[in-house]
């Protein structure tokens, strides 16, 4: 069975950067077959794809939040990590991170962490 | 981006009712439309992928239809379990965008 597990601090300073990681048991993040992305949601709100990586080294990164964020892969661990730079307030949010599955094409994300909450305060 | 627009935003039903949920894309999506349930402080959970493809262990209550850029997620015989807060996302592009969520109460 997949699992998979976020970490990292639940309290960040405005202008700091935000650093989650992910943690996966039961698959590997080397995988072709999967995108290992992140996810978040305000408190009471919606929820807001971050993006993701895939091959270990290939990412793609929601436009709005593209400047700011960096997803990276840490094959020896079987972790993949989050780093949002310049926080504000507005990036309050529980950070998900879950697998996309492709392997069949469909697209769509089968398991999830059971998140985290990020509060940015000062 | 493709902007996914759910409706209702809320609903009210009974145990036993027969629900349905619509999800509208802003360009095509073809059949790349996946409906999760999330319920309070949980993580969501995918329903539906596909359009119309009942996940693993999924109860056959759930079902889902819909190309292009029309989708509904219908559930019959609600269940207690069953109110919590339904989303749609499409797969077809990047970035994967969600709909705005439907509150399911009872």
């Amino acid at each position: 069975q997949v699992q998979l597990q976020e970490s990292g601090p639940g309290l960040v300073k405005p202008s700091e950067t935000l650093s989650l990681t992910c943690t996966v048991s039961g698959g590997s993040v080397s995988s072709g077959s999967y995108y290992w992305s992140w996810i978040r949601q305000p408190p009471g709100k919606g929820l807001e794809w971050i993006g993701y990586i895939y091959y270990s080294e290939s990412t793609y990164y929601n436009p709005s939040l593209e400047s700011r964020v960096t997803i990276s892969v840490d094959t020896s661990k079987n972790q993949f990590s989050l780093k949002l730079t310049s926080v504000t307030a507005a990036d309050t949010a529980v950070y998900y991170c879950a697998r996309e599955d492709s392997s069949s094409s469909d697209d769509y994300l089968d398991y999830w962490g059971q998140g985290t909450l990020v509060t940015v305060s000062s | 981006d493709i902007q996914m627009t759910q409706s209702p935003s809320s609903l009210s039903a009974s145990v036993g009712d027969r629900v349905t949920i619509t999800c509208r894309a802003s360009q095509t999506v073809r059949r790349y439309l996946n409906w999760y349930q999330q319920k309070l402080g949980k993580a969501p959970k995918v329903l539906i992928y596909a359009a119309s493809s009942l996940q693993s262990g999924v109860p056959s209550r759930f079902s889902g239809s819909g190309s292009g850029t029309d989708f509904t997620l219908t559930i019959s015989n609600l269940q207690p379990e069953d109110f919590a807060t339904y989303y749609c996302q499409q797969s077809f592009s990047n970035p994967r965008t969600f709909g705005q969520g439907t509150k399911l109460e009872i």
